[in-house]
């Protein structure tokens, strides 16, 4: 099975700053790689999508890149309602796998 | 704009099973797989199954073999997760997603990253 590590599990933030997370994969995904925001009560959100896709109306300010086993998510200008746990999921296999989850603090 | 929509939330006892349904609006099953996933409180994602009800095919995660069932009722446009042998740490919200594409390797195939999530159902497991 494929094993993702999402790293920081927390971060604290200020608005307007950059933020990176990151995924690192177990073994080669090729660039099958989702990231998903969740606030608290509410469903998932897909906002990247084969690594570095934009999902349809998800600001520009988030985007996704991929190295390797390496994948990273980054909010170029943090907003107040960016406040929220981040997942990445991989689907290269089933089983499907996700992240820890990184809580992003504003 | 597809919707998923899922049934209410369930009080179990351990040992019991709970059938969770999820309906789509629309015809999304004829060209989507749909996926399962929990999340325990307080705690991370975890994919539970999916089925892609064009093909007939599901995928279970492992360690819900045996105790897990997913269907898709086409003619409805409802998907269902039956999970039996329910314990404490069954406890969780159960959410099935859709609208991704579909893959297929080593003579499985399943859905990927979901565009459309349903609301989401509380599963609890208390005696």
């Amino acid at each position: 099975d494929i094993q993702m590590t999402q790293s920081p599990s927390s971060l604290s933030a200020s608005v307007g700053d950059r933020v990176t997370i990151t995924c690192q994969a177990s073994q080669d995904i090729t660039n099958y790689l989702s990231w998903y925001q969740q606030k608290p009560g509410r469903a998932p959100k897909l906002l990247i999508y084969d690594a570095s896709n934009l999902e349809t109306g998800v600001p520009s300010r988030f985007s996704g890149s991929a190295s390797g086993t390496d994948f990273t998510l980054t909010i170029s200008s943090l907003q107040p309602e960016d406040s929220a746990t981040y997942y990445c999921q991989q689907y290269d296999n089933v089983p499907l796998s996700f992240g820890g989850g990184t809580k992003v603090e504003i | 704009q597809e919707q998923l929509v899922q049934s209410g939330a369930e009080v179990k006892k351990p040992g019991s099973s709970v059938k969770v349904s999820c309906k789509a609006s629309g015809d999304i099953f004829n060209n989507h797989g749909v996926t399962w996933v929990r999340q325990a409180p307080g705690q991370g994602l975890e994919w539970v199954g999916g089925i892609i009800p064009t093909f007939g095919t599901t995928n279970y995660e492992q360690r819900f073999q045996g105790r897990l069932t997913i269907i898709a009722d086409k003619s409805t446009n409802t998907a269902y997760m039956e999970l039996s042998g329910l314990k404490s740490d069954d406890t969780a919200v159960y959410y099935c997603a859709a609208g991704g594409p579909n893959y297929c390797r080593g003579g499985t195939c399943y859905s990927g990253a979901a565009d459309y999530w349903g609301q989401g159902t509380l599963v609890t497991v208390s005696s």
